[in-house]
């Protein structure tokens, strides 16, 4: 069975744009979260996604944003990037939403903001 | 509010050496606790969900057990390829679905 995967694998950025990121699902799992991993904050959860609902959100910035579509695949998009938006995303997705659902990562989309 | 830490940040140890990372967390309610292992520039690696007091998992040279205030990753004879950081997570009642409370991680470095 294929893993999480995430495209694109590296983005490079400047200030003011926007990014979107992209994170495919193992097959049959509905549940879509992400994360934003740094070297001083660690993981970090930004939003989850099930049924194509946002179900929780973390403490981001508006500028944070997500979907997931009717096929469980999700974007989350990034406008008016900070240099501090250098990071490595993750997506995680599980069987549904409940708590005690094992969450799998994709490999990640390392962005860099110039 | 829910918090976890791992201890030490930094373990080196030489190969066949056992030892054991420590996961200490506060949580209202725990629901589950997970342990995940990272290579650098990858994404976590699902390794263990414990759900109660007493618990315990293994898989190859790795153990992993829970308390109610803490888990321990036993890694016993180690081989230079369980190099990587080691992630704790906890999932407690108070917290939304989707929503792991990670620590900062173990850097475990194996050597021949």
């Amino acid at each position: 069975k294929a893993g999480v995967t995430q495209t694109p694998r590296y983005l490079i950025k400047t200030r003011g744009q926007q990014v979107t990121l992209s994170c495919s699902p193992i097959s049959g799992h509905r549940s879509v979260s992400w994360y934003q991993q740094t070297p001083g904050q660690g993981l970090q959860f930004l939003f989850e996604y099930f049924s194509e609902t946002q179900r929780n959100k973390g403490n981001f910035p508006g500028r944070f944003s997500g979907r997931q579509f009717s096929n469980s695949r999700s974007e989350m998009n990034v406008s008016t990037l900070e240099l501090g938006d250098s990071a490595l995303y993750l997506c995680a997705s599980s069987l549904t939403s409940r708590v005690t659902d094992t969450q799998y990562f994709g490999p990640g989309t390392r962005l860099t903001v110039l | 509010e829910d918090q976890v830490t791992q201890s030490p940040e930094a373990l080196r140890l030489q190969e066949g050496e056992s030892s054991s990372l420590n996961c200490s967390y506060t949580v209202s309610g725990l629901r589950g606790l997970f342990w995940y292992r990272q290579d650098p520039g990858k994404g976590p690696e699902f390794l263990f969900t414990l759900y109660s007091a007493g618990e315990e998992k293994e898989k190859e040279r790795l153990k992993a057990t829970l308390t109610k205030k803490e888990s321990f990753l036993h890694i016993t004879a180690p081989k230079p390829e369980d190099s990587a950081t080691y992630l704790c997570a906890v999932q407690g009642n108070g917290g939304s679905q989707g929503n792991l409370i990670f620590g900062k991680g173990t850097k475990l470095s194996v050597k021949p």
